[in-house]
C-alpha cells in the first residue's frame, strides 16, 4: 500500500521546474506532502482532501485526482532551497491507514 | 511555540535489551504519531495517540508499543530488540486526532542496535 513516486531523482538548475508524482493503488481520502533535508526533520508542505482539489503557495502547488489515486506536486521557477528528498503521505479511503511514498530526491543547482 | 521535541536524540543498544524514546508534541496539540525511518523502507508509520487512548496503528510486531499521558507527551517502547530496528524514530504532533491534518515533526531518535 505504500504509494510509489516518481522520479526517485531529479537535477534541476535554479529557476527551472519539476514535478513529482505519487501514485496509489488504493482509493486515497488525502494526500500530504512533505519535504525533508539531510539531517532534518520532514516539513509539512501541503494537504489535499478528496475532491480534486489543487492547493499550492508561493511557487509550490499540487494536485489530487482521486479518481486515478494521483497527486502530483508542482515546483516552479526553483530556488536552491527547494533542494531535499519529497514525500508524499497517502491516507486510505478505508480508514486512518497512512502511508509515505518511497521518496523523490530534488537538487537544484545554480 | 517551541516544536516538537524527542529525547534522546541517539541511542546505542544491544539486541535483545529493550528501548523507551519520548516525545513531547508542541503546546495544545493532542495527537501523536510514532514513524520508523530506515534508508531500506523510508517512512513508515507506527501509531498514533490522541487522548492517550491509541486510535491507529501501522504494520509492526507487538514489540513495539506507545502510550500517552495526560498532558499528551508520549512514549514508544521496543521491546527484545533486532538488528533491524536500527532507524530513525520520528514522532509528529497535531492539533487533532486523525492523520488527516498536518503534522509537525520532531527531530528524532537514532537508535541503533548492535
Amino acid at each position: 500500500q505504500q504509494p510509489v513516486q516518481s522520479p526517485q531523482a531529479v537535477i534541476l538548475r535554479e529557476g527551472e521546474d519539476a514535478v513529482i508524482n505519487c501514485s496509489s493503488s488504493k482509493a486515497l481520502y488525502s494526500v500530504h506532502w512533505y519535504r525533508q533535508k539531510h539531517g532534518e526533520a520532514p516539513i509539512f508542505l501541503m494537504i489535499l482532501l478528496k475532491g480534486g482539489e489543487q492547493k499550492g503557495h508561493d511557487k509550490i502547488s499540487a494536485s489530487f485526482n482521486e479518481k486515478k489515486q494521483q497527486s502530483s506536486l508542482y515546483l516552479t521557477a526553483s530556488q536552491l532551497s527547494y533542494s531535499g528528498t519529497y514525500f508524499c503521505g497517502t491516507e486510505l479511503d478505508t480508514g486512518n491507514q497512512f502511508y509515505f511514498g518511497t521518496g523523490t530526491s530534488l537538487t537544484v543547482i545554480p | 511555540k517551541a516544536g516538537v521535541t524527542q529525547t534522546p536524540r541517539y541511542l546505542i543498544k544491544t539486541r535483545g535489551q529493550q528501548v523507551t524514546l519520548s516525545c513531547s508534541p508542541i503546546s495544545g496539540h493532542r495527537s501523536v504519531s510514532w514513524y520508523q525511518q530506515t534508508p531500506g523502507q523510508g517512512l513508515q508509520f507506527l501509531f498514533e495517540y490522541f487522548s492517550e487512548t491509541q486510535r491507529n496503528k501501522g504494520n509492526f510486531p507487538g514489540r513495539f508499543s506507545g502510550r500517552q499521558f495526560s498532558n499528551s507527551r508520549s512514549e514508544m517502547n521496543v521491546s527484545t530488540l533486532e538488528l533491524g530496528d536500527s532507524a530513525l524514530y520520528l514522532c509528529a504532533s497535531s492539533l487533532r486526532q486523525g492523520i488527516k491534518y498536518e503534522q509537525y515533526f520532531g527531530p528524532g531518535t537514532r537508535l541503533t542496535v548492535t
